[in-house]
């Protein structure tokens, strides 16, 4: 398989912008993805950025991808404690002529008030 | 609700048991995955099917056995678990499996206790 790298926390305060990085692997990729996990819950798809993109803006979700150094990063501004979940990065690779998809560990995104 | 919905939400079972997850989705998908959850780990895939067919096995042990009568259900039936094999079981589907803009739609997971 292919790997997706991802810290494991990030703790901002209420109000603060928070970036979650991410790195992959893969430069077959053609969509990276970000997911949201609340606890008790499965994932959610936030936000996906399309291979040829740099940047993607959905309101306070900014993703900024850097194919050259594998970088996908994910920016939510004006970050407010309804945020705070688990955070995962996924690409997909291709692999016998389909593409698979592959999560990283997940950032524990902590809002404080 | 995300469209894809598992059954149980919680489980406990002893290792001697025999039981099995259930998933069920009507978006139209052709895809679906089972995917294990555990504490401090990326999420493992460990199965998939397209159109019906299991296309993917990830090296799972065959106490775990998958089953997709349909494009919108899939099963899965564990048999003499361990207790390392708790964890959250993900469900999820998606158009096709050449990946697209739509990503994957999960369902909220059965939570596995072996004992």
């Amino acid at each position: 398989g292919e790997d997706v790298e991802q810290s494991l926390f990030l703790s901002v305060r209420e109000g603060d912008s928070s970036v979650i990085n991410c790195t992959y692997t893969d430069s077959s990729s053609t969509y990276l993805y970000w997911y949201k996990q609340e606890p008790g819950a499965g994932l959610q798809l936030l936000t996906y950025i399309f291979s040829n993109m740099d940047m993607k803006q959905d309101q306070r979700l900014t993703v900024l991808l850097n194919k050259k150094d594998k970088h996908l990063s994910l920016r939510i501004a004006d970050t407010q404690t309804g945020d705070s979940a688990i955070y995962f990065c996924a690409e997909s690779y291709l692999s016998g002529g389909s593409y698979i998809p592959t999560f990283g560990r997940g950032t524990s995104l902590i809002v404080h008030p | 609700e995300t469209g894809v919905t598992q059954t149980p939400r919680h489980l406990v079972m002893g290792m001697t048991n025999k039981k099995s997850l259930k998933c069920e989705q009507h978006l139209g998908h052709n895809a679906m995955y089972w995917y294990k959850q555990s504490a401090k780990k990326p999420l493992e895939l460990m199965f998939v099917y397209n159109f019906k067919e299991q296309t993917e096995n990830n090296s799972v042990p065959s106490r775990f056995s998958p089953e997709c009568p349909n494009s919108s259900h899939l099963f899965l039936h564990l048999h003499t678990l361990q207790p390392e094999d708790s964890a959250l079981y993900l469900c999820a589907s998606s158009q096709d499996r050449q990946g697209s803009g739509y990503g994957y739609t999960f369902g909220s997971g059965t939570r596995l206790t072996v004992v």
